[in-house]
């Protein structure tokens, strides 16, 4: 089984713009959950898909968005980004069976200049 | 709101000794679950053992063994042989069994250096 694929690896952005990341979860999986890991505040939760509704979301400003597709696929918009943004991105996937193993990306590194 | 501390922000250790690393964490639900997880180089998070609370057995995976201590709400894991590929941050999570979710709450991390 392929593992989760989050592309890009690298991303490059300047203050203002906005950035789309993308997230495949492991085949079967229906659960999709963000992090952002940043070496001051560490790995913090961001929102978390299951069957294209979200399910819980963590204390971040609306400009920090997502969605999942019905194929289960994820994505996570931030609009009008912002220095404290750049960051690794990482998204992790489960069969959603309570107990289950969250499985991880290797991560999208954004850096906003 | 629940709380993992590892207060240990690095650690070494020689190649083929034992070495624990400590997490706290605070919650006031009875049923959840512990993880550690490994960040090589690679960034990708690796689930290294985990944990149930309701279980009194500790958790182990070859190398790997936990010291969960329910009452002290203490999870440190143990590292045995340790190897080189063993070098990595470690990451202590907690996750809740209310409401479905899934969320992860981690701690700070561990950076753990293995001398050949």
């Amino acid at each position: 089984k392929a593992g989760v694929t989050q592309t890009p690896r690298y991303l490059i952005k300047t203050r203002g713009q906005q950035v789309t990341l993308s997230c495949s979860p492991i085949s079967g999986h229906r659960s999709v959950s963000w992090y952002q890991q940043t070496p001051g505040q560490g790995l913090q939760f961001l929102f978390e898909y299951f069957s294209e509704t979200q399910r819980n979301k963590g204390n971040f400003p609306g400009r920090f968005s997502g969605r999942q597709f019905s194929n289960s696929r994820s994505e996570m918009n931030v609009s009008t980004l912002e220095l404290g943004d750049s960051a690794l991105y990482l998204c992790a996937s489960s069969s959603s069976l309570l107990g289950e193993k969250l499985f991880f990306g290797s991560g999208t590194q954004l850096s906003v200049l | 709101a629940q709380t993992v501390t590892q207060s240990q922000p690095e650690m070494s250790v020689q190649e083929a000794e034992t070495v624990t690393l400590s997490c706290t964490y605070d919650t006031s639900e009875s049923d959840y679950y512990l993880f550690w997880y490994k960040q090589p180089p690679s960034r990708q998070m690796i689930l290294v053992i985990r944990q149930e609370a309701y279980k009194q057995q500790n958790a182990t995976e070859n190398r790997f063994s936990v010291n969960f201590q329910k009452a002290a709400k203490s999870f440190s894991l143990k590292i045995s042989d340790s190897q080189l590929g063993d070098a990595a941050m470690y990451f202590c999570a907690y996750r809740g069994t209310q409401g479905g979710s899934e969320k992860l709450v981690f701690g700070k991390g561990m950076k753990l250096t293995v001398n050949p």
